[in-house]
């Protein structure tokens, strides 16, 4: 059974502050998704990254796939109230199963 | 415009009635699917069907049944609720044949309480 293990579960800083979350895996992955899930709501996608290695930044959000494609993180620089939500990533593992694989999500909170 | 709506939004029943969870999307995808996400927020798959057809079917108690009246729509509905049931339900839809590098839209997901 494919899993995702993301790190950590909880994580609750100051406005300001810098985070990584991880997102792991023993199984290869031909992409992997990020979303963003905040109170309330259903999740959004905030990047998916395809290439082993890839980086792409979304504002203050930096997202990196591992060089084999088996793992993921999320970097947030300067974190906003406004940051504060579920974070979710999700592997494609490109069988025929078309379904993702979902991590356990990092739960955010950044307090002012 | 909401693209992904479910109905309701807040469901609260006693053990044992049949309940059913409307999803509508309009945005003209081919994909769509409904998630369970229990009290520690895991995500789980339940269903998805493409164009009317089920394609993926996990491990789900057989009270449990979606129908798809046309690509637009995939309404889930539930018998003999237990307590067990209670977490919030979401519905999603992609535009091709699912997983693969595709945005999946989430609804506003509909909260069940079984009493």
């Amino acid at each position: 059974t494919q899993l995702l293990e993301q790190s950590p579960q909880f994580l609750s800083i100051q406005e300001g502050e810098n985070l990584t979350v991880y997102c792991n895996s023993s199984s290869v992955f031909s992409s992997l998704q990020w979303y963003r899930q905040e109170p309330g709501e259903g999740p959004v996608l905030l990047v998916t990254v395809v290439t082993g290695g890839e980086v792409k930044k979304l504002k203050r959000l930096t997202f990196q796939f591992g060089d084999a494609r088996k793992d993921s993180s999320l970097h947030i620089t300067a974190a906003q109230p406004g940051d504060t939500g579920l974070y979710l990533c999700a592997g494609d593992n490109a069988g025929n199963n078309r379904k993702l694989i979902w991590g356990l999500g990092t739960s955010l909170a950044v307090n002012p | 415009d909401t693209a992904v709506s479910q109905t309701p939004k807040y469901l609260v029943t006693q053990m044992g009635n049949d309940k059913s969870i409307k999803c509508e999307q309009n945005l003209g995808h081919d994909t769509m699917y409904w998630y369970k996400q229990d009290s520690k927020k895991f995500l789980k798959i339940m269903f998805s069907y493409n164009n009317k057809e089920l394609i993926i079917n996990e491990t789900v108690p057989n009270r449990f049944s979606p129908k798809s009246p046309d690509k637009a729509h995939l309404n889930l509905h539930i018998n003999s609720l237990e307590l067990g049931d209670s977490a919030v339900y979401f519905c999603a839809s992609s535009q091709g044949v699912g997983g693969r590098k595709e945005t999946q839209y989430f609804g506003p997901g509909t909260r069940l309480l079984v009493l």
